[in-house]
């Protein structure tokens, strides 16, 4: 089976842009989580989302935005991209939105804001 | 709010030697707790997981982790170190739909 992917791979854009990074769970996931992961530090979470509501929002400003389509796959948007946008972007999914339930990461978009 | 510290950003060992990352936890509940792996240029790989059934878990890849309430400790160990460890480690705890992570430790080995 495959796993999560995501696209695009590498991604370069300049300051006051916006971007769209895009993933696909697992074939029977419906819980799809957004995570943000600066060079050596760990993943931060940014969105959960679950049967296409958001179930949990992390720290982040309003310039993020998610969602999920009724095939479960998802899309992330930052608006009015800064410097410090620069990251790894990860996607999870999991069988359920529960805690207990593992979450899946994908490849990443690494995203680089100049 | 849950939180994870992992001591050691960076542990080197030798090959065939043991291998110990350690993890701390903070929760007020019981909680769930993870350890991932991440290569270079790669996503996380999911190693082992702990919900609160046996309190010594067997992950992937020779690993396994010990849960212990009293310490509010989730250290990761393995035996006996291959060349093919040398990773980034992340451990996690389950905050209601989150993945709460700590900072990493790279594991380095040496031949």
């Amino acid at each position: 089976d495959a796993g999560v992917t995501q696209s695009p791979t590498h991604l370069i854009k300049t300051r006051g842009q916006q971007v769209t990074l895009r993933c696909s769970p697992i074939s029977g996931h419906k819980s799809v989580s957004w995570y943000q992961q600066v060079l050596g530090q760990g993943p931060q979470f940014i969105f959960q989302y679950y049967e296409k509501e958001e179930r949990g929002r992390g720290n982040f400003p309003d310039r993020f935005s998610a969602r999920q389509f009724p095939n479960y796959s998802s899309e992330l948007n930052v608006n009015a991209l800064l410097l410090g946008d620069s990251a790894l972007y990860l996607c999870a999914s999991s069988l359920e939105d529960r805690g207990l339930y593992e979450q899946y990461f994908g490849p990443g978009t690494r995203l680089t804001v100049t | 709010a849950q939180s994870v510290t992992q001591l050691g950003s960076h542990v080197s060992v030798s090959e065939g030697a043991l291998v110990l990352l350690r993890c701390n936890y903070s929760s007020s509940v019981p909680p769930y707790l993870f350890w991932y792996v991440q290569y270079p240029n790669q996503g996380l790989q999911l190693l082992l997981k702990y919900t609160s059934a046996a309190t010594l878990v067997k992950g992937i890849n020779g690993f396994e982790a010990e849960f212990k309430k009293s310490e509010t400790s989730f250290h990761l160990t393995k035996p006996s170190a291959h060349m093919s460890d040398a990773a980034e480690y992340f451990c996690a705890v389950s905050e209601g739909t989150a993945l709460i992570f700590g900072k990493g430790t790279t594991l380095s080995v040496s031949s």
